[in-house]
């Protein structure tokens, strides 16, 4: 079964200070990881999709990477406007679905 | 690119009336379409897949004359939320598929409140 897990659960950085968000995966045929970003009262925002293993995408502060088993997020001299939640989700051969973690709630004190 | 808009953004009925939300990708073409529904504090959960001109793939557990979907254009899809009660409000939540076939790019949510 396809599964997603999202650690820490939240996370509460001070602005300045860079930290990682993890996503681990079991999907049998990965299509596809996603990274998401979620404000209160408002639809995920697509940040970045990565395909294969060893693969890498930037944008401003935020890098994603991937492994065969899981994805980091790495956040880069936070500011308090990048306090959000932040989803991942695959899709894999079984599924046309994406299916989530739990979310990853990140707070950024000024 | 790849904008996803809904409409109305939020929605306050009665008990017993219908109401329709409306997803449109704004500058791409999006054969397939999707609905969520999101509690509050927990992640989105999939009510069904639309594709262009074919009926919709509802979920397990998901009543399909409770929740009605269109997708009558490669741009458009609506979700009909049919005699709508307390317990259907809720934070209906739209995505298309891009280009790239696998990434879905999601709207801004309709926040439904039903009396």
């Amino acid at each position: 079964e396809d599964q997603v897990t999202q650690s820490p659960e939240a996370l509460r950085l001070q602005e300045g200070e860079s930290s990682s968000l993890n996503c681990s995966y079991t999907v049998s045929g990965l299509r596809g990881l996603f990274w998401y970003r979620q404000d209160p009262g408002k639809g995920p925002e697509f940040l970045f999709t990565l395909y294969s293993a060893g693969e890498e995408k930037e944008k401003e502060r935020l890098k994603a990477t991937l492994t065969k088993k899981e994805s980091f997020l790495h956040i880069t001299a936070p500011k308090p406007e990048d306090s959000a939640t932040y989803l991942c989700a695959v899709v894999g051969d079984s599924s046309y679905k994406l299916i989530f973690g739990s979310g990853t709630r990140l707070l950024v004190r000024p | 690119g790849a904008v996803v808009s809904q409409h109305p953004s939020w929605v306050i009925c009665k008990s017993g009336t219908s109401v329709k939300i409306e997803c449109r990708s704004l500058d791409f073409q999006a054969t397939t379409m999707f609905w969520y529904r999101q509690f509050p504090k927990q992640s989105l959960m999939l009510m069904a897949t639309s594709n262009e001109g074919s009926k919709a793939t509802y979920e397990q557990g998901v009543e399909k004359d409770k929740f009605l979907i269109n997708h009558a254009s490669l741009t458009l899809s609506t979700l009909t939320v049919t005699s709508a009660h307390p317990e259907d409000s809720s934070f209906y939540i739209c995505s298309a598929n891009g280009g790239d076939k696998e990434t879905q790019y999601f709207g801004p949510g309709t926040r439904l409140l039903v009396l």
